[in-house]
């Protein structure tokens, strides 16, 4: 079975543009959410959805911004990019509340 | 509020010895708590999960953990290191009362000497 698949792997992005990056479950996982890692620290919630409904926000900006498709499949956007948005977003899925995530291998975002 | 503490920063152990990553939590209710491992370059593999079934839960690659109401912890052993144990240890604790979301610890590098 394939685990939750995230794209692109790397990405390098110019301050003040957006990007938008893309998460697929494990089948039959409706629950999503996002996680930001900076190099060196632990992961930081941003975002959890739950059958295409945002169930939980964390404490990031406003630039920050995602959706889940009908598929379960998710996008997080980030708009007006800063150098502090530089780190390793990963994607998780799980089957439901009594489960652990399942993690993705993360988006490495570069901002210059 | 949750919070995870995760007292070394960095621990290092001989190959054969004993390993024990130390996890404190602060939760308000009855919490849910994980370890996590990260290789290098790699994305984050469940070790071991307790949500309130047996105090002494065991996971992964003879890795277990005990958790201590009283003492509010949940640290990880393993009687025996591996050379392939070496990566990034993360202790994360999750409540009913913040949707289930998980709140991470700061991480404890494990370094494992041949």
């Amino acid at each position: 079975d394939a685990g939750v698949t995230q794209s692109p792997t790397h990405l390098i992005k110019t301050r003040g543009q957006h990007v938008t990056l893309r998460c697929s479950p494990i089948s039959g996982h409706k629950s999503v959410s996002w996680y930001q890692q900076v190099l060196g620290q632990g992961p930081q919630f941003i975002f959890q959805y739950y059958e295409k409904e945002e169930r939980g926000r964390g404490n990031f900006p406003d630039r920050f911004s995602a959706r889940q498709f009908p598929n379960y499949s998710s996008e997080l956007n980030v708009n007006a990019l800063l150098l502090g948005d530089s780190a390793l977003y990963l994607c998780a899925s799980r089957q439901d509340t009594s489960y652990g995530y399942t993690f993705g291998s993360g988006t490495r975002l570069t901002v210059v | 509020a949750q919070s995870v503490t995760q007292l070394d920063s960095h621990v290092s152990v001989s190959e054969g010895t004993p390993v024990l990553l130390r996890c404190n939590y602060s939760s308000s209710y009855s919490p849910s708590l994980f370890w996590y491992v990260q290789h290098p370059n790699k994305g984050l593999q469940l070790l071991l999960k307790y949500t309130s079934a047996a105090t002494l839960v065991k996971g992964i690659n003879g890795f277990e953990a005990e958790f201590k109401k009283s003492e509010t912890s949940f640290h990880l052993t393993k009687p025996s290191a591996h050379m392939s144990d070496a990566a990034e240890y993360f202790c994360v604790v999750s409540e009913r009362n913040y949707g289930q979301n998980f709140v991470f610890g700061p991480g404890t590098r494990l370094s494992v000497l041949p």
